[in-house]
């Protein structure tokens, strides 16, 4: 089957570093997105990582390793605005993309 | 910027209704995209289309229907709402052909419907 973890919850203070990690087993693999979701509104798209390594984007990056099933976000310089869940979503071998429930995170000053 | 909309933000039925949810990208895409999301799972895909008056089931089907008349508006239909189908109805939309590729898709505000 196709499955997604990621934390439940994490909590990190202002001014900060965090990693929220994510695993996967898919039907196949066609890269990973990572979306961003304030309470109440809509995903947002963050980044889309399809070969192995490190990108960095401004204060957010996103790691992937296919040959592990292994994504990270890492978020610097935490700001109570990045209080949100984070959303981990592979594309399987349909290009159909698989939702993890997502991280919570709670930032505090 | 993309813009997706969709008909209300919030929505209260009674069971058996007919319900009618639309969704409107103004980004000329061709992927149109209903999910559902509910508390502590992730969204869950209920039907995609990739084209004028093409339909293909995702995961949960059962229940719903779609319509795609126009290739900017994608309408999901409750034929006779059910209580479990209270949730938040995310629509979205994306670049490229057939439903496949690695485009982003862009989401619409959300519809949070509740069946009594």
């Amino acid at each position: 089957g196709q499955n997604i973890d990621q934390p439940t919850e994490m909590t990190a203070t202002e001014g900060a570093i965090v990693q929220i990690n994510c695993t996967y087993q898919t039907s196949g693999f066609n890269g990973l997105f990572w979306y961003q979701q304030h309470a109440g509104e809509a995903p947002t798209f963050l980044s889309y990582n399809v070969l192995d390594g490190l990108e960095e984007k401004g204060r957010f990056s996103s790691f992937l390793s296919r040959s592990k099933g292994y994504s990270y976000l890492l978020l610097k310089e935490l700001q109570m605005k990045d209080s949100a869940s984070y959303l981990c979503a592979p594309l399987d071998s349909n290009y159909q993309l698989i939702w993890g429930a997502g991280t919570k995170l709670i930032i505090k000053p | 910027d993309v813009k997706v909309t969709q008909s209300s933000r919030y929505l209260v039925k009674r069971t058996g209704e007919k319900v009618f949810l639309e969704c409107v990208q103004d980004m000329d895409h061709e992927n149109m995209f209903w999910y559902r999301q509910d508390p502590g799972l992730g969204l869950r895909l209920i039907y995609f289309s990739y084209d004028v008056k093409m339909k293909e089931k995702g995961d949960i089907p059962e229940g719903y229907s779609v319509s795609r008349e126009k290739k900017e508006r994608f309408s999901l239909i409750l034929e006779s709402a059910s209580t479990n189908q209270t949730s938040m109805y995310l629509c979205a939309s994306s670049h490229g052909t057939s439903g496949r590729g690695t485009d982003t898709q862009y989401f619409g505000p959300g519809t949070r419907l509740t069946v009594l």
